[in-house]
């Protein structure tokens, strides 16, 4: 069965750091774009960040640029999002998702169950 | 940054209708056009890549068509577990942007 499952979210103060995992399985890990996106509470998706096949490339959105740090280790089929100088703003759902094809970046066809993250005092 | 502006931003339906959602982007896109499909606590569903693209396994009641900045999501005959939110998003270049989302809500 082809699945991911988000790890590592909680709650963390403003200003702090958390470190997301995804472990992918049932699928070529290394052969797909990964993204990370988010929900916050009652409202809209928002992609934070894309990175290539063996990690060569990486994009963000601009909100997150310079504090999160998208990565991936393919021997372990695992994808990584490290958020530094977290906001209040950041609070969400997290989601890993994978490309929906091997030669694509933009959309993406599974996803895991999310991992909330919230930044309070 | 591409705009994705969605609408409605609600619709309320019954069962056997039709309904169209749309989404416009604040520049040519090249048909790099997702839709999803939301239910509440869960994980969205990819149902349409490349503007038109039916994903596997997804009924063909779901259409999307639409070129350059303007495109359109119809469900042909609404069924009870199509209630949800749905959102467009955008492919053609980063940042990745989604719109805003549409409740399809039962009437």
């Amino acid at each position: 069965e082809v699945q991911l499952v988000e790890s590592g979210g909680g709650l963390v103060q403003p200003g702090g750091s958390l470190r997301l995992s995804c472990a992918a399985s049932g699928f070529t890990f290394s052969t797909f774009w990964m993204s990370w996106v988010r929900q916050a509470p009652g409202k809209g998706l928002e992609w934070v960040a894309n990175i290539k096949q063996h990690g060569s490339e990486k994009y963000y959105v601009d909100s997150v640029r310079g504090r999160f740090t998208i990565s991936r280790d393919n021997t372990k089929n695992s994808l990584f999002l490290q958020m530094n100088s977290l906001r209040a703003e950041d609070t969400a759902v997290y989601y890993c998702a994978r490309a929906y094809s091997s030669s694509s970046d933009d959309a993406f066809d599974i996803w895991g169950q999310g991992t909330m993250v919230t930044v309070s005092s | 940054d591409i705009q994705m502006t969605q609408s409605p931003s609600s619709v309320s339906a019954s069962v056997g209708d039709r309904v169209t959602i749309t989404c416009r982007a604040s520049q040519t896109i090249s048909s790099w056009l997702a839709w999803y499909q939301q239910k509440p606590g869960k994980a969205p569903k990819l149902l349409i890549s490349a503007a038109s693209t039916l994903q596997s396994g997804v009924p063909s009641r779901f259409d999307g068509s639409g070129s350059g900045t303007d495109y359109t999501l119809t469900i042909t005959s609404l069924q009870p577990e199509d209630f949800a939110t749905y959102y467009c998003q955008q492919g053609d270049r980063y940042p990745l942007t989604f719109g805003g989302g549409t409740k399809v809500e039962i009437k």
